[in-house]
C-alpha cells in the first residue's frame, strides 16, 4: 500500500452521468495530482493542486472538473463524458515541490 | 486492423538473469529522472530516481544511469527475479516548483522461470 487510495476502484457511466472520482492521501503530503493512462497514449498529467490550489490545468475538456477541498482529498467531478474518456484514472501525492510521487491503484472508468 | 491498445516494447529475460531497460527523455533542461514499475491492477510504484548532476545511482537490486549528452536513462535490474515482471516507465520533470512528470510509453518486463 502507498498511503494512497481512489475510490471507486471501477465505474461504468453512461454519457449522460454525473459521477465522482476520490482520492485520498495519508501521507501528510501537500500537493496532489489527476493522472490519465489510456490503452493508447502514455501515462498524461491532467491537474495539479499545490497547498490546495490548481496550480497546473493540462488542457483538459470542461467535462472533468477537479476539486480539492482539502489537502489529504482530492476529488475528480465528471460530467457528459465521450466513450473516448474510458481509461484508468491516476490519483498521485507529494510534497509541494517535492520529487517523489505516490500513486493509488487508479480508477478504470469505462463510459458507455 | 486497429491496435487494441499501446503497442509497449517488450522485453524478455530468463529468471537470474541482469536486465536492461532504456529510455529516451526529450527535454535537455529536465533535472529530475524518475523510475516507476506498474504491475497489472496497480497504480505505478516508485523504484529509484536521481538528479541530473549525477550519472549513476544505486538502489537494492537497481541501478540507474543517466547520459545527459544523449538524453539517455537506462534502469538495471539485477537477478531478475519472476516478481519483477511489469511494465517499467521513466519520467522527466524540470521544474522544482511544478514537479509535475512527464512519462515515457513504458516497457513490459517479461520474467521467465
Amino acid at each position: 500500500e502507498t498511503g494512497v487510495t481512489q475510490t471507486p476502484r471501477h465505474l461504468v457511466m453512461g454519457m449522460t452521468n454525473k459521477k465522482s472520482l476520490k482520492c485520498e492521501q495519508h501521507l501528510g503530503h501537500n500537493a496532489m495530482y489527476w493522472y490519465k493512462q489510456s490503452a493508447k497514449k502514455p501515462l498524461e498529467l491532467m491537474f495539479v493542486y499545490s497547498l490546495e490550489e490548481r496550480v497546473e490545468n493540462n488542457s483538459v475538456p470542461s467535462r472533468f472538473s477537479p476539486e480539492c477541498p482539502n489537502s489529504s482529498h482530492l476529488f475528480l467531478h465528471l460530467h457528459t463524458l465521450q466513450p473516448e474518456d474510458s481509461a484508468l484514472y491516476l490519483c498521485a501525492s507529494s510534497q509541494a515541490g517535492g520529487d517523489e510521487q505516490f500513486f493509488g491503484p487508479g480508477t478504470r472508468l469505462t463510459v458507455l | 486492423g486497429e491496435s487494441v491498445g499501446l503497442h509497449l516494447p517488450t522485453l524478455s529475460v530468463q529468471e537470474g538473469d541482469n536486465s536492461i531497460i532504456n529510455c529516451a527523455y526529450s527535454n535537455s533542461a529536465s533535472d529530475y529522472f524518475i523510475w516507476y514499475k506498474q504491475e497489472s491492477g496497480k497504480g505505478p510504484q516508485f523504484i529509484i530516481d536521481i538528479r541530473s548532476n549525477m550519472d549513476k545511482r544505486q538502489g537494492q537490486r537497481v541501478t540507474v544511469l543517466l547520459n545527459k549528452t544523449v538524453k539517455h536513462l537506462s534502469l538495471q535490474i539485477a537477478a531478475t527475479q519472476p516478481g519483477d515482471s511489469a511494465v517499467y516507465f521513466c519520467a522527466e520533470s524540470f521544474d522544482t516548483g511544478r514537479r509535475a512528470l512527464t512519462f515515457g510509453s513504458g516497457t513490459r518486463l517479461q520474467v521467465q522461470p
